[in-house]
Protein backbone atom coordinates (compact mmCIF):
# COMPACT_ATOMS: atom_id res chain seq x y z
CA UNK A 1 0.00 0.00 0.00
CA UNK A 2 0.97 3.79 -0.01
CA UNK A 3 3.64 4.75 2.13
CA UNK A 4 3.88 8.10 3.95
CA UNK A 5 3.45 11.18 1.99
CA UNK A 6 4.95 14.55 2.18
CA UNK A 7 4.42 17.82 0.47
CA UNK A 8 5.51 20.20 -0.87
CA UNK A 9 8.97 18.02 -1.07
CA UNK A 10 10.62 21.61 -1.46
CA UNK A 11 9.96 24.75 -0.91
CA UNK A 12 11.73 27.98 -0.81
CA UNK A 13 10.56 30.85 0.96
CA UNK A 14 11.40 34.46 2.16
CA UNK A 15 12.63 35.43 5.21
CA UNK A 16 9.10 36.47 7.61
CA UNK A 17 6.51 34.45 5.50
CA UNK A 18 4.75 31.62 7.03
CA UNK A 19 4.89 27.89 5.41
CA UNK A 20 2.70 24.78 5.86
CA UNK A 21 4.00 21.86 5.44
CA UNK A 22 1.68 18.58 4.56
CA UNK A 23 1.69 14.93 5.92
CA UNK A 24 -0.46 11.89 4.72
CA UNK A 25 0.06 9.19 6.94
CA UNK A 26 -0.54 5.36 5.91
CA UNK A 27 -3.58 4.78 6.32
CA UNK A 28 -5.28 3.35 9.84
CA UNK A 29 -2.01 4.56 11.59
CA UNK A 30 -3.35 6.09 14.87
CA UNK A 31 -0.07 7.84 15.72
CA UNK A 32 1.59 11.03 13.87
CA UNK A 33 5.08 12.24 14.85
CA UNK A 34 6.78 15.44 13.17
CA UNK A 35 10.54 15.46 13.10
CA UNK A 36 13.24 18.19 11.97
CA UNK A 37 16.39 17.45 10.41
CA UNK A 38 19.28 20.01 10.31
CA UNK A 39 22.76 19.77 8.11
CA UNK A 40 24.63 17.63 9.48
CA UNK A 41 22.25 17.27 12.78
CA UNK A 42 20.08 14.24 13.98
CA UNK A 43 16.61 13.87 14.21
CA UNK A 44 15.13 16.93 16.31
CA UNK A 45 11.19 15.54 17.80
CA UNK A 46 8.83 18.54 17.22
CA UNK A 47 5.07 17.11 18.22
CA UNK A 48 3.60 13.91 18.52
CA UNK A 49 -0.26 12.90 17.89
CA UNK A 50 -1.92 10.01 19.14
CA UNK A 51 -5.67 9.07 18.12
CA UNK A 52 -7.41 11.40 19.50
CA UNK A 53 -5.61 12.31 22.56
CA UNK A 54 -3.85 16.04 22.95
CA UNK A 55 -0.52 16.27 21.23
CA UNK A 56 2.72 16.39 22.90
CA UNK A 57 3.81 19.81 21.41
CA UNK A 58 7.02 19.61 24.10
CA UNK A 59 9.57 19.65 21.36
CA UNK A 60 8.28 22.45 19.09
CA UNK A 61 11.36 25.09 18.90
CA UNK A 62 9.35 28.13 19.29
CA UNK A 63 5.48 29.44 19.55
CA UNK A 64 6.32 29.88 15.55
CA UNK A 65 5.38 26.30 15.08
CA UNK A 66 2.10 24.94 15.05
CA UNK A 67 0.87 22.05 13.73
CA UNK A 68 -2.76 20.32 13.78
CA UNK A 69 -4.09 17.35 12.42
CA UNK A 70 -7.81 16.64 10.43
CA UNK A 71 -9.98 13.84 11.36
CA UNK A 72 -7.11 11.60 12.77
CA UNK A 73 -4.91 11.47 9.17
CA UNK A 74 -3.91 14.50 7.33
CA UNK A 75 -1.37 16.34 9.49
CA UNK A 76 -0.60 20.49 8.82
CA UNK A 77 2.97 21.89 10.27
CA UNK A 78 2.72 25.53 10.28
CA UNK A 79 5.74 27.71 10.70
CA UNK A 80 4.86 31.41 10.78
CA UNK A 81 7.34 34.37 10.46
CA UNK A 82 10.18 31.87 9.19
CA UNK A 83 13.60 32.35 9.91
CA UNK A 84 16.58 31.23 8.24
CA UNK A 85 17.46 29.03 11.28
CA UNK A 86 14.28 27.33 10.12
CA UNK A 87 15.86 26.20 6.69
CA UNK A 88 16.04 22.10 7.49
CA UNK A 89 14.09 18.74 5.94
CA UNK A 90 11.01 18.18 7.87
CA UNK A 91 9.94 14.56 8.15
CA UNK A 92 6.77 13.00 9.27
CA UNK A 93 6.21 9.80 10.80
CA UNK A 94 3.33 7.44 11.20
CA UNK A 95 3.20 4.47 13.15
CA UNK A 96 0.54 1.48 13.80
CA UNK A 97 1.04 0.77 17.11
CA UNK A 98 0.31 3.07 20.56
CA UNK A 99 3.76 3.55 21.83
CA UNK A 100 6.71 3.28 20.82
CA UNK A 101 6.08 1.39 17.12
CA UNK A 102 7.61 1.17 14.24
CA UNK A 103 7.96 4.57 12.94
CA UNK A 104 7.14 4.84 8.46
CA UNK A 105 8.94 7.55 7.90
CA UNK A 106 8.35 10.10 4.61
CA UNK A 107 10.40 11.53 2.42
CA UNK A 108 10.34 14.49 4.30
CA UNK A 109 9.95 18.42 2.92
CA UNK A 110 13.23 20.37 2.45
CA UNK A 111 12.79 23.93 3.45
CA UNK A 112 15.23 26.85 2.75
CA UNK A 113 14.78 30.34 3.99
CA UNK A 114 16.10 32.89 2.22
CA UNK B 1 14.37 11.64 30.12
CA UNK B 2 15.85 9.24 27.79
CA UNK B 3 18.84 9.95 25.39
CA UNK B 4 20.98 8.41 23.04
CA UNK B 5 24.62 8.30 22.31
CA UNK B 6 26.17 7.77 18.73
CA UNK B 7 29.84 8.35 19.54
CA UNK B 8 31.14 8.01 15.75
CA UNK B 9 30.16 10.68 13.77
CA UNK B 10 31.73 9.64 10.56
CA UNK B 11 33.40 5.86 9.89
CA UNK B 12 35.44 4.92 6.88
CA UNK B 13 35.00 0.83 6.19
CA UNK B 14 36.05 -0.92 2.99
CA UNK B 15 33.79 -2.92 0.84
CA UNK B 16 33.98 -6.19 2.17
CA UNK B 17 34.70 -5.64 5.71
CA UNK B 18 33.05 -5.93 8.59
CA UNK B 19 31.27 -3.11 10.54
CA UNK B 20 30.23 -2.15 13.81
CA UNK B 21 28.02 1.16 14.97
CA UNK B 22 28.01 1.64 18.40
CA UNK B 23 24.83 3.60 20.16
CA UNK B 24 24.46 4.12 23.78
CA UNK B 25 21.09 5.09 25.53
CA UNK B 26 20.07 6.10 28.73
CA UNK B 27 16.45 5.24 30.18
CA UNK B 28 15.03 4.19 33.49
CA UNK B 29 12.74 0.76 31.90
CA UNK B 30 13.64 -1.46 29.24
CA UNK B 31 13.85 0.78 26.24
CA UNK B 32 12.32 -0.23 22.54
CA UNK B 33 15.76 0.28 20.67
CA UNK B 34 15.73 0.81 16.76
CA UNK B 35 18.30 1.24 14.15
CA UNK B 36 17.09 3.20 11.14
CA UNK B 37 19.21 3.81 7.88
CA UNK B 38 18.74 6.43 5.67
CA UNK B 39 20.44 6.77 2.26
CA UNK B 40 21.03 9.60 0.23
CA UNK B 41 18.35 11.22 -1.15
CA UNK B 42 16.05 8.65 0.66
CA UNK B 43 13.84 8.91 3.47
CA UNK B 44 14.66 6.62 6.40
CA UNK B 45 14.30 3.28 6.53
CA UNK B 46 13.70 0.87 9.65
CA UNK B 47 16.62 -2.07 9.59
CA UNK B 48 15.96 -3.87 12.84
CA UNK B 49 13.92 -3.00 16.38
CA UNK B 50 14.31 -4.63 19.55
CA UNK B 51 11.62 -4.68 22.17
CA UNK B 52 12.19 -8.02 24.51
CA UNK B 53 13.34 -11.17 24.26
CA UNK B 54 16.49 -12.64 22.61
CA UNK B 55 19.08 -10.06 22.52
CA UNK B 56 20.62 -10.56 19.57
CA UNK B 57 18.13 -9.08 16.60
CA UNK B 58 18.68 -9.89 12.79
CA UNK B 59 17.31 -6.72 10.57
CA UNK B 60 17.07 -6.52 6.75
CA UNK B 61 20.15 -6.49 4.68
CA UNK B 62 22.09 -8.57 6.75
CA UNK B 63 22.31 -6.15 9.48
CA UNK B 64 21.97 -7.39 13.27
CA UNK B 65 22.03 -5.82 16.38
CA UNK B 66 22.89 -7.01 19.93
CA UNK B 67 21.17 -5.51 23.65
CA UNK B 68 23.34 -5.68 26.64
CA UNK B 69 21.26 -4.08 29.38
CA UNK B 70 24.59 -4.13 31.91
CA UNK B 71 26.28 -1.92 29.13
CA UNK B 72 23.10 0.20 27.89
CA UNK B 73 24.46 -0.54 24.83
CA UNK B 74 22.67 -1.59 21.08
CA UNK B 75 25.15 -2.07 18.32
CA UNK B 76 24.95 -2.58 14.74
CA UNK B 77 26.96 -4.89 13.08
CA UNK B 78 27.17 -6.25 9.84
CA UNK B 79 29.83 -8.97 9.29
CA UNK B 80 30.65 -8.20 5.32
CA UNK B 81 29.34 -4.36 3.87
CA UNK B 82 28.67 -3.53 0.28
CA UNK B 83 29.16 -0.49 -1.48
CA UNK B 84 25.63 0.03 -1.27
CA UNK B 85 25.57 -0.23 2.76
CA UNK B 86 26.87 3.76 2.36
CA UNK B 87 24.40 5.73 4.31
CA UNK B 88 23.64 7.48 7.88
CA UNK B 89 22.58 5.34 10.87
CA UNK B 90 20.60 6.54 12.99
CA UNK B 91 19.62 4.72 16.97
CA UNK B 92 16.82 5.47 18.25
CA UNK B 93 14.90 4.64 21.67
CA UNK B 94 11.48 4.92 22.35
CA UNK B 95 9.14 4.95 25.81
CA UNK B 96 7.02 2.07 25.24
CA UNK B 97 3.62 4.13 26.89
CA UNK B 98 4.67 7.38 25.51
CA UNK B 99 5.77 6.72 21.62
CA UNK B 100 8.29 9.50 22.00
CA UNK B 101 11.08 8.84 20.12
CA UNK B 102 15.03 10.23 20.66
CA UNK B 103 17.01 9.51 17.78
CA UNK B 104 20.95 9.75 18.30
CA UNK B 105 22.86 11.92 16.01
CA UNK B 106 23.41 9.57 13.66
CA UNK B 107 26.40 8.11 12.22
CA UNK B 108 27.88 8.23 8.37
CA UNK B 109 28.90 5.18 6.86
CA UNK B 110 31.15 5.61 3.96
CA UNK B 111 32.36 2.64 2.08
CA UNK B 112 35.67 2.11 -0.14
CA UNK B 113 36.53 0.11 -2.85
Amino acid sequence: GAGVSQSPSNKVTEKGKDVELRCDPISGHTALYWYRQSLGQGLEFLIYFQGNSAPDKSGLPSDRFSAERTGGSVSTLTIQRTQQEDSAVYLCASSLERGAGTQYFGPGTRLLVL
Amino acid sequence: AQSVTQPDIHITVSEGASLELRCNYSYGATPYLFWYVQSPGQGLQLLLKYFSGDTLVQGIKGFEAEFKRSQSSFNLRKPSVHWSDAAEYFCAVGEGSWGKFQFGAGTQVVVTP
